[in-house]
C-alpha cells in the first residue's frame, strides 16, 4: 500500500528565510509524487509533481521539491518565504500502475512570521 | 475550463435532515473523488469513481452516506439522516491519466457542512 509521512505538524519560519516542508513516502515501484497547498477556506491547489527525470522539480509560486530515491523523500522548498505562503501543505504519492488513487499525508501548517 | 464545481459552498442543517452535495468534474476527466476534511481526522477519501463506476467506497463512514455518478459530468454525495459528527468540509476532485496526463487531482472549493 502507498503512504506518505509528513513528520511535522507545523513549520514556523521568518519571512525571507528558506522554507522546507518534509515528506517521506512508501510505494511499490517508481513513485509519482505531488505537493498541494491549501489556503484558508479554499480547496487544495496543485503545486508541483515529480514523475521522472530531473530530481529537482520546480512549481508554482517559486516552490521546488527534490526527489531522493535512496531516502524515499520529496521535501518541498522555497528559498525565501513570504507571509502569503502561510497555508496548509500536503504531500501525496501514487503508483504509476493501477488506479489514480493518491495517498495524502496529514498536512503541514506553515506559518511565515513577518 | 471552470475547474471542479461544487455546490452548495455552505450548508447548515439540523440533525436528521437529508443533505445532498453536488459536484461537476472537469470535462474529460474520468476519475472523480469525494474527500472529507476535519481538524481531527484530516483529509479522508470517502469514495472514488472511474468512468462513472464506483471503484472503492471503503472510506464511506456508514450506510447513511451514499454517492452516485449518473453521468460523466455530475456526482452527488448524500447523507441521510445527517448527524452533528458529519460536520466537515467535503471536497470533490477529478483527474485523468488520458493523453499523457499523470493523474494529479484538481479539487473543488469544497462544501462546508454544519449539522446542528
Amino acid at each position: 500500500a502507498q503512504s506518505v509521512a509528513q513528520p511535522e505538524d507545523q513549520v514556523n519560519v521568518a519571512e525571507g528565510n528558506p522554507l522546507t516542508v518534509k515528506c517521506t513516502y512508501s510505494v511499490s515501484g517508481n513513485p509519482y509524487l505531488f505537493w498541494y497547498v491549501q489556503y484558508p477556506n479554499r480547496g487544495l491547489q496543485f503545486l508541483l509533481k515529480y514523475i521522472t527525470g530531473d530530481n529537482l522539480v520546480k512549481g508554482s509560486y517559486g516552490f521546488e521539491a527534490e526527489f531522493n530515491k535512496s531516502q524515499t523523500s520529496f521535501h518541498l522548498k522555497k528559498p525565501s518565504a513570504l507571509v502569503s505562503d502561510s497555508a496548509l501543505y500536503f504531500c501525496a504519492v501514487r503508483s504509476p500502475y493501477g488506479n489514480n488513487r493518491l495517498a495524502f499525508g496529514k498536512g503541514n501548517q506553515v506559518v511565515v512570521i513577518p | 475550463d471552470a475547474g471542479v464545481i461544487q455546490s452548495p459552498r455552505h450548508e447548515v442543517t439540523e440533525m436528521g435532515q437529508e443533505v445532498t452535495l453536488r459536484c461537476k468534474p472537469i470535462s474529460g476527466h474520468d476519475y472523480l473523488f469525494w474527500y472529507r476534511q476535519t481538524m481531527m481526522r484530516g483529509l479522508e477519501l470517502l469514495i472514488y469513481f472511474n468512468n462513472n463506476v464506483p471503484i472503492d467506497d471503503s472510506g464511506m463512514p456508514e450506510d447513511r452516506f451514499s454517492a452516485k455518478m449518473p453521468n460523466a459530468s455530475f456526482s452527488t454525495l448524500k447523507i441521510q439522516p445527517s448527524e452533528p459528527r458529519d460536520s466537515a468540509v467535503y471536497f470533490c476532485a477529478s483527474s485523468t491519466t488520458g493523453q499523457g496526463n499523470t493523474g494529479e487531482l484538481f479539487f473543488g472549493e469544497g462544501s462546508r457542512l454544519t449539522v446542528l
